[in-house]
């Protein structure tokens, strides 16, 4: 299985500021066939099931703020929050969707500093 | 716009079958694939099993031999199957769709339903 690893796993960032997600997966997730990268960051408010920010590591999914940047390639990759406003405050997740079964990280929770 | 919604029994006996059924609201379920995630209490997402609108599927290997998923796409369903439940089987079940992208491979989970809570308990 590829096991995709996040960190950190928590952080507080005041608003206004810049949080950034790392996320690092156990193989490579780039299809040379296509030069895309086959792993979609998720945000999870409470109570909420989970909403799709991106796909293919930066295409970023229809009604995303443009704070939000998705980033990376191959086995690295980031998602980066600018101006954070306080409905960001959530879990976000990676996921790889290169390979069955497919793979989530293990979350990484964003609070307000 | 397209809604999905879990149902089924909200509690479930060990040794039992949990079952669940997803209904697809708003549009077709052809030219998708159809998908079931689990997050048991305060943990994160476990991919559970993919289902095509043709009716072909994938399951996560550590839950293969418990699993079955299936399509009705005559009446906007699909369903899910996991045999012999424990309490790790305690989780929120979502149902999600899946798109392809323009070269016909998976892409992300773009909808999804709001979960159900299964607790697996005597």
């Amino acid at each position: 299985d590829i096991v995709m690893t996040q960190s950190p796993d928590s952080l507080a960032v005041s608003l206004g500021e810049r949080a950034t997600i790392t996320c690092r997966s156990s193989q490579s997730l780039l299809y040379n066939s296509n030069t895309k990268n086959y792993l979609a960051w998720y945000q999870q408010k409470p109570r909420q099931p989970p909403k799709l920010l991106f796909y293919w590591a930066s295409t970023r999914e229809s009604g995303v703020p443009d704070r939000f940047t998705g980033s990376g390639s191959e086995t690295d990759f980031t998602l980066t929050i600018s101006n954070l406003q306080a409905e960001d405050v959530a879990m976000y997740y990676c996921q790889q969707y290169s390979k069955i079964p497919y793979t989530f990280g293990q979350g990484t929770k964003l609070e307000i500093k | 716009q397209v809604q999905l919604q879990e149902s089924g029994p909200g509690l479930v006996k060990p040794s039992d079958t949990l079952s669940l059924a997803c209904t697809v609201s708003g549009g077709s379920m052809s030219g998708y694939y159809w998908v079931w995630i689990r997050q048991p209490p305060r943990e994160g997402l476990e991919w559970i099993a993919n289902v095509h609108y043709s009716g072909d599927t994938d399951y996560n290997p550590s839950l293969k031999s418990r699993l079955s998923v299936s399509v009705d796409t005559s009446k906007n369903q699909f369903f899910l199957n996991l045999s012999s439940v424990t309490a790790a089987d305690t989780a929120v079940y979502y149902c999600a769709r899946g798109f392809f992208d323009s070269t016909g491979f998976h892409n992300a989970f773009e909808i999804w339903g709001h979960g159900t809570m299964v607790i697996a308990s005597s």
